[in-house]
């Protein structure tokens, strides 16, 4: 069964520090990758997500995420925060297996990241 | 371009009682999913919809029920709530070009937090 598991449920940074958010997934299929950011009281939009080819994937807001296959991880990161950062993260598993639930996300618990001034 | 809107945006309901959530996808999208996020966890898929028909199902108990309309809005109803129903319940459409899609793009409304007394 495909999971994901981030470390860290809770994740404080400067601002202007370097932001560095970690998944790990577990599939047993060429995975497709997902970050979604979720502000208070507000649904997921979505940061990024890796399919096939570059394994290091840009997104909004300037944040990035490497796919390592060796690794399985797909940590997010960014150069430098900014107070506006201050969001709940999930990484996310797309369901390619065949079967019920196929092309539906598994989602990780989450790190909330605070921005400190 | 509209994008996914979800109605009531707070509901309370007590024990036993059942209730209906709403849900119209962003234009251009056939595929609608559903998913419930409880307080600190990520969201959990509850069901699909492509084409009016469920196309994939998570694990929930039949009280959990929903249905697609031609224009591709949706519903999410819950019978006999209990109170460890409480929780965010989220839409997601995507364009399913091709039925379950596992790379696409999941698109999220803002949510309804139900609250069973």
């Amino acid at each position: 069964a495909q999971s994901v598991t981030q470390l860290g449920s809770h994740v404080s940074v400067s601002e202007g520090a370097l932001v560095l958010l970690r998944c790990n997934y577990s599939s047993s299929v060429p995975p497709y990758l997902f970050w979604y950011v979720q502000y208070p009281n507000q649904g997921l939009q979505l940061l990024l997500k890796y399919t096939t080819g570059a394994t290091l994937v840009k997104g909004i807001n300037g944040f990035e995420a490497e796919f390592k296959k060796s690794e399985t991880s797909f940590h997010l990161t960014k150069p430098s925060a900014h107070m506006s950062d201050a969001a709940e993260y999930f990484c996310a598993v797309s369901d390619g297996l065949s079967g019920g639930s196929q092309g539906n996300l598994i989602f990780g618990k989450g790190t909330k990241l605070s921005v400190k001034p | 371009e509209t994008g996914v809107t979800q109605s009531p945006t707070h509901l309370i309901k007590t024990r036993g009682q059942q209730v209906t959530l709403r849900c119209s996808s962003q234009s251009g999208h056939n595929t609608v999913s559903w998913y419930q996020q409880a307080l600190g966890q990520g969201p959990q898929f509850i069901f699909q919809y492509y084409r009016e028909e469920e196309n994939g199902r998570g694990n929930f108990p039949p009280r959990f029920s929903g249905l697609q309309f031609p224009n591709y809005s949706s519903e999410l109803n819950v019978n006999a709530l209990e109170l460890d129903d409480s929780a965010l319940y989220l839409c997601a459409s995507s364009p399913g070009a091709s039925g379950r899609a596992p790379q696409e793009t999941q698109y999220f409304g803002p949510g309804t937090r139900l609250l069973v007394l």
